[in-house]
């Protein structure tokens, strides 16, 4: 079993749309959860990181945790293509961190 | 600027010479790590390191060599060991909880 799951897309959402990235976790001793944004050929930029339960906002993202389902989500409103790249879902747990293969989300105009 | 530079960005060798990869940050964070990734996977970590002079073997540790001997550098020697060492390589570092990681620009290698 994987450590970090997220659906690999692509997911395609029109300009002005919410969208909605999703990513699961298998070790429950997992202390903060992250999540990165990739352009092609570029590094992963962090966008988000949460650590307690609930929701949590910055401008345009709101990442959301649920411990219990061992679930991590990140929406996007307001969607613009430039936010057009591959998000990686990331966890720590204990001195490491494990990510995902990224879900890749493209924004039509 | 504080941040986490990585040299050189593109990187080409023959097969059998060994390389190494600079990763500088000024972010005074205490852990560093080394990650390589492959067109659709995941990152796969290869060493880390939380203090100065002790570091870690990742999930992927073979046919690869780090030193850490100041707390900004932490370069990664590729050895010819390494069966497939064509990847993208990035370096990270990170603060205490809540462990924010941030990474570098990267380093492309090709060996041919």
């Amino acid at each position: 079993q994987k450590e970090v799951e997220q659906n690999s897309g692509p997911l395609s959402v029109p300009e002005g749309a919410i969208a909605s990235l999703n990513c699961t976790y298998s070790d429950r001793g997992s202390q903060s959860f992250f999540w990165y944004r990739q352009y092609s050929g570029k590094s992963p930029e962090l966008i988000m990181f949460i650590y307690s339960n609930g929701d949590k906002e910055d401008g345009r993202f709101t990442a959301q945790l649920n411990k219990a389902s061992q679930y991590v989500s990140l929406l996007i409103r307001d969607s613009q293509p430039s936010d057009s790249a591959t998000y990686l879902c990331a966890v720590n747990t204990g001195n490491q961190f494990y990510f995902g293969t990224g879900t890749s989300l493209t924004v039509i105009p | 600027d504080g941040g986490i530079t990585q040299s050189p960005k593109y990187l080409f060798r023959k097969e059998g010479q060994n390389v190494t990869l600079s990763c500088e940050q000024n972010l005074n964070h205490d852990a560093m790590y080394w990650y390589r990734q492959d067109p659709g996977q995941g990152l796969r970590l290869i060493y880390y390191s939380q203090i100065v002079n002790d570091f870690q073997k990742g999930d992927i540790a073979e046919g690869y060599s780090v030193s850490r001997e100041k707390k900004e550098s932490f370069p990664l020697t590729v050895t010819s060991a390494q069966k497939n060492p064509t990847a993208f390589y990035l370096c990270a570092s990170s603060e205490a909880f809540p462990y924010e990681q941030y990474f570098g620009p990267g380093t492309r290698l090709t060996v041919t």
